[in-house]
């Protein structure tokens, strides 16, 4: 079982907005800085956000995050098909001295 | 362009020894801490451990499923982290990613991964 907690999977039909959210505890989510990553099978992780809700450079004003107490949000509007792929929320848990990661949400677009 | 390059992975036997290397090029390597995160295949990410910065004595911490048998290393004259892998067992096989992170400025580069298989 991973540290935080993430839905298995979602989907959504083209144009619409899709929230995946993230569920922790106090010494990671409620203390810490949440990433959101999206990975495509067979490629490395990219970061969509940082530091709860910043957007890289580069990322799509169509992603964004946010955070309130122990759990955050993914949420992603305008749904295209590229954005079928699986999406990971990471924190720094300061009872583990170590980063954790969500067990991942497979997004499908149908 | 920003690149991080693993190399090293392979097939070694349960209780065999590997190391990897990670070379990083086109930022500032030493102002980065360097992760190292693993995924088995289909399943999720799964962090190592971590080398942060010499202002940070290059203190390092690891994952509870490898304290003990994994070491994380960098030589910034060269731009590259190690991990060095001992005692793997079977459940240590997984693509091994190196990520550098840093949250000012903000970095959070990937490399491509390497493939370290642990079987007999």
């Amino acid at each position: 079982q991973s540290v935080l907690t993430q839905p298995p999977s979602a989907s959504g039909t083209p144009g619409q907005r899709v929230t995946i959210s993230c569920s922790g505890s106090s010494s990671n989510i409620g203390t810490n800085y949440v990433s959101w990553y999206q990975q495509v099978p067979g490629t490395a992780p990219k970061v969509l956000i940082y530091k709860n809700n910043q957007r890289p450079s580069g990322v799509l004003d169509r992603f964004s995050g946010s955070k309130s107490g122990t759990s955050a949000s993914l949420a992603i509007s305008g749904l295209r098909s590229e954005d079928e792929a699986d999406y990971y929320c990471a924190a720094w848990d300061d009872s583990l001295n170590g980063r954790v990661f969500g067990g991942g949400t497979k997004l499908t677009v149908l | 362009e920003v690149q991080l390059v693993e190399s090293g992975g392979g097939l070694v036997q349960p209780g065999g020894s590997l190391k990897l290397s990670c070379v990083a090029s086109g930022f500032t390597f030493s102002a980065s801490s360097i992760h190292w995160v693993r995924q088995a295949s289909g399943k999720g990410l799964e962090w190592v451990g971590r080398i942060r910065t010499e202002p940070n004595s290059y203190a390092t911490t690891y994952g509870v499923s490898v304290k003990g048998r994994f070491t994380i290393s960098r030589d910034d004259s060269k731009n590259t982290a190690y991990l060095h892998m001992t005692t793997l067992k079977v459940e240590d096989t997984a693509v091994y990613y190196c990520r550098a992170g840093s949250p000012n400025p903000f970095v959070d580069h990937w490399g491509q991964g390497t493939l370290v298989t642990v079987s007999s």
